[in-house]
């Protein structure tokens, strides 16, 4: 079946840094979903991109959706310590496919 | 609004007992509800779809036998776990979407930590 590539796995930055997210598909995909889980919590739906070259910005965070729908991207600007969690993309469908998912730590 | 219940958030129990796990919607009606399994610092597994007044659908690998899944309304999901092993420890997370079709976001319930002993 479809698997949606997610890197890097980890990644620790100190506050106020910019941290961003990649997945990426061999094949086209219909749309990709992002999801933030926190420590402990279960994941929470952030967005969902359908469009060739999709951009949405939710304050501090910017979704990107390639060209070729193939891939996508999760930038945070000016991290937060509320930003940490882990960060999931999903391709949607009769049932979610999910990345690997990118562990974001955050130092004050 | 799209709220999924779902309890126990912790359960501790002995090799061979059998676990039950309840996944609700609280304010919207689902007719497809899905299980997954997920393993400290790995992604989300999906077990198998469930699917309200008929038999669940099961991901390739997973026992159906071992994880029985009942969707007897619109608003309730279970999932037992039979005869649960030290191997069958892990994080356990339902979801659900408030529109019907594909491409739909998932709300998720809390999550089921289940240790076996």
């Amino acid at each position: 079946g479809q698997q949606v590539m997610q890197i890097p796995q980890y990644q620790h930055v100190q506050e106020g840094e910019d941290f961003t997210t990649y997945c990426n598909s061999s094949t086209t995909l219909s749309n990709i979903q992002w999801y933030k889980q926190r420590p402990g919590g279960h994941p929470v739906f952030l967005i969902q991109l359908v469009k060739s070259g999709e951009v949405e910005k939710q304050k501090r965070l910017t979704f990107q959706f390639g060209e070729a729908k193939k891939n996508s991207s999760l930038h945070i600007t000016a991290t937060q310590t509320t930003d940490v969690g882990t960060y999931f993309c999903a391709e949607g469908g009769n049932k979610l496919v999910f990345g690997a998912g990118t562990i974001l730590r955050v130092k004050s | 609004g799209a709220v999924v219940s779902q309890h126990p958030s912790w359960v501790i129990c002995k090799s061979g007992t059998s676990v039950k796990i309840e996944c609700r919607s609280l304010d919207f009606q689902a007719t497809t509800m899905f299980w997954y399994r997920q393993f400290p610092k790995q992604s989300l597994m999906l077990m198998a779809t469930s699917n309200e007044g008929s038999k669940a659908t099961y991901e390739q690998g997973v026992e159906k036998d071992k994880f029985l899944i009942n969707h007897a309304s619109l608003t309730l999901s279970t999932l037992t776990v039979t005869s649960a092993h030290p191997e069958d420890s892990s994080f356990y997370i339902c979801s659900a979407s408030v529109r019907q079709g594909s491409n739909q976001p998932q709300h998720f319930g809390d999550g089921t930590r289940l240790s076996i002993l």
